[in-house]
């Protein structure tokens, strides 16, 4: 079955970049999604289809993917960023998968 | 305004069923694949079932077994998650959570979540 691999936890300065991989067998050749997720709440789609930004996401998030790693990049950090990530995607065929999640924390 | 609002959950013993809801409005069902997502106590997210806008397509994770049954109602703008041969292991909150599409294409992400519904499998 397909797997994608991310970090446990990214560290990041108020007002710096944090970079959060998922990793996965030719995941460049998919597409991959990104949802940020705080403490007792619903996910939130934050990355599309690599690079799209849903209606309301801050431009501070942006995605990359190519090769076998995806990647969210959240530029200017800030406290309210700090949450779970995951990245999601479709398998080709019939499943969904989701990464393991990052935990960002802002120091 | 989009909402997804699920119901159903509670405690239930090993082995036994319980069926999940999730009444949706704010779009128009039946034009969207829709999906469950669980997510353990302190655990990530994990895919549990997808259904398209017209029922003809279902999937579900292998590691269920065949254990759980997703449909929908589009008349009554509602999905549901029939879950039988309870396990401990299936104690989680479940998410709802809408497919999104750009010009009739499927995007294969989630853009929308309810608030998600607990189910608790306990003797």
């Amino acid at each position: 079955s397909y797997e994608l691999t991310q970090s446990t936890s990214v560290s990041v300065s108020p007002g710096q970049t944090a970079s959060i991989t998922c990793s996965g067998d030719k995941l460049g050749k998919k597409y991959a999604s990104w949802y940020q997720q705080k403490p007792g709440q619903s996910p939130v789609l934050v990355i599309y289809q690599d690079t799209k930004r849903p209606s309301g996401i801050p431009e501070r998030f942006s995605g990359s993917n190519s090769g076998n790693t995806a990647t969210l990049t959240i530029s200017g950090t800030q406290a309210m960023d700090e949450a779970d990530y995951y990245c999601q995607a479709w398998d080709g065929t019939t499943r969904y998968v989701f990464g393991s999640g990052t935990k960002v924390t802002v120091l | 305004e989009v909402q997804l609002v699920e119901s159903g959950g509670g405690l239930v013993k090993p082995g036994g069923s319980l069926r999940l809801s999730c009444a949706a409005s704010g779009f128009t069902l039946n034009t969207y694949s829709m999906n469950w997502v669980r997510q353990a106590p302190g655990k990530g997210l994990e895919w549990v079932s997808s259904i398209s806008s017209s029922s003809s397509y279902i999937y579900s994770a292998d590691s269920l077994k065949g254990r759980f049954t997703i449909s929908r109602d589009n008349t009554k703008n509602s999905l549901f998650l029939q879950m039988n041969s309870l396990r401990v292991e299936d104690t989680a909150v479940y998410y709802c959570a809408r497919e999104g599409i750009a010009v009739a294409a499927n995007l294969h992400c989630f853009d929308y979540w309810g608030q998600g519904t607990l189910v608790t499998v306990s003797s």
